[in-house]
């Protein structure tokens, strides 16, 4: 069946330092959204992209969706302790209305 | 205030025991959907739903009941429920417009133990 993988699983990192997840999906996704779950809250959207090889910023977050739209990456710079917790990619694959979340990567800041 | 309610937010019960998790959404979005979250499998959809009287399968549908008898509300029904379905349930809603969700908006989530 249709999987959507996020690596690292957990990421621990100093204060200031960057920080990457990588999200992969078996099959063709029409679009890609990130969402951030807070320790105890629910996810929250943070942005969505749709054409492959779309790059979009948001402050210090950079989003990726892959040339062939099965892959994605979120790149935090200077991570500061507000950056804490899960994120999740996720979307439809290219034929379909069911919606697939990746398994989460964990973010813990060290100050 | 736009937003997306669920109740209880956290429910104990017994295997076999029906029970039913309220979902409703003041934005008037068409799409809804159920997930479960479990430890290292991040979410996963149950059920959803396009619009009224329009209901489909997610990822993992087995053992759970939905309906969508009106716009703004999305009940999901455990008729018999097992220590397995033992989970962090979300409710999300989004525009959809008879294609699949942009932007999702969820619920604060029930804490479900099945004993």
């Amino acid at each position: 069946g249709q999987q959507v993988m996020q690596i690292p699983q957990y990421q621990h990192v100093q204060e200031g330092e960057d920080f990457t997840t990588y999200c992969n999906s078996s099959t063709t996704l029409s679009n890609i959204q990130w969402y951030k779950q807070r320790p105890g809250g629910h996810p929250v959207f943070l942005i969505q992209l749709v054409k492959s090889g779309e790059v979009k910023k948001q402050k210090r977050l950079t989003f990726q969706f892959g040339e062939a739209k099965k892959n994605s990456s979120l790149h935090i710079t200077a991570t500061q302790t507000t950056d804490v917790g899960t994120y999740f990619c996720a979307g439809p694959i290219n034929t379909g209305n069911q919606f697939y979340f990746g398994t989460g990567t964990s973010l813990t800041v060290i100050p | 205030e736009a937003q997306v309610t669920q109740n209880p937010r956290y429910l104990i019960t017994v295997t076999g025991k029906k029970l039913t998790v309220t979902c409703s959404q003041n934005m008037n979005h068409e799409y809804m959907s159920w997930y479960r979250q479990d430890p290292g499998l991040g979410l996963r959809q149950i059920y959803y739903s396009m619009n009224v009287e329009v209901t489909d399968k997610g990822d993992v549908p087995e053992g759970y009941k939905v309906s969508r008898k009106e716009k703004r509300n999305f009940p999901l029904i455990l008729e018999s429920p097992s220590p397995n379905q033992t989970s962090l349930y979300f409710c999300a809603s989004s525009f959809g417009a008879g294609g699949p969700p942009d932007t999702q908006y969820f619920g604060p989530g029930t804490r479900l133990t099945v004993l």
